[in-house]
């Protein structure tokens, strides 16, 4: 069965104090790794996709990184309005599967 | 980025009664669309599964003549909550997805409150 398990449940961080998520998963083949940004109240909103260990992908201040076990989720200089829940997500190739399967989030709260 | 509408944000109904949230693609057509329940402070738990023109996979625990799921086009599914409970009440999430491989965009969820 696919797993995913995020680290740390929750993390306060000072403004402009870089930090990294990380998100470890078992999944009999992988399909893809997804990052999403969930606001309270609202749907998640998509980050980024990675299909192959080695692959990063950047957008403003994250940038996410991809191996065989585990994703970073990496937050530069990060600023009030980063605070959200982050959910990490995998899709494996076990039975035809096409759904994802959620970790637990990392609650993240940045301080000015 | 591509948009998925979910409607209505927001809806209050009596027990007994049934409540439809309809989802909608807007830019795109859906191959697969996901229904999720959300508890407070807790992560996305997958209802079921649906392909347009085709009966929706249903988790185990989830009640299918409850939880009635519609997938009539490529742009629309509609989760339809059956004799409502107050346990029903909770925070429902649909997602829309172009092909197996793509990633998942979600609507913006329909808190639901059964009194």
């Amino acid at each position: 069965e696919d797993q995913v398990t995020q680290s740390p449940e929750a993390l306060r961080l000072q403004e402009g104090e870089s930090s990294s998520l990380n998100c470890s998963y078992t999944v009999s083949g992988l399909r893809g790794l997804f990052w999403y940004r969930q606001d309270p109240g609202k749907g998640p909103e998509f980050l980024f996709t990675l299909y192959s260990a080695g692959e990063e992908k950047e957008k403003e201040r994250l940038k996410a990184t991809l191996t065989k076990k585990e994703s970073f989720l990496h937050i530069t200089a990060p600023k009030p309005e980063d605070s959200a829940t982050y959910l990490c997500a995998v899709q494996g190739t076990q039975g035809g599967s096409e759904k994802l399967v959620f970790g637990k989030g990392t609650k993240l709260t940045v301080n000015p | 980025g591509a948009v998925v509408s979910q409607h209505p944000s927001r809806v209050i109904c009596k027990s007994g009664t049934s409540v439809k949230i309809e989802c909608r693609s807007l830019d795109f057509q859906a191959t697969t669309m996901f229904w999720y329940r959300q508890f407070p402070k807790k992560s996305l738990m997958l209802m079921a599964t649906s392909n347009e023109g085709s009966k929706a996979t249903y988790e185990q625990g989830v009640e299918k003549d409850k939880f009635l799921i519609n997938h009539a086009s490529l742009t629309l599914s509609t989760l339809t909550v059956t004799s409502a409970h107050p346990e029903d009440s909770s925070f429902y999430i649909c997602s829309a997805r172009r092909g197996v491989n793509t990633e998942a965009f979600f609507g913006q969820g329909t808190r639901l409150t059964v009194v």
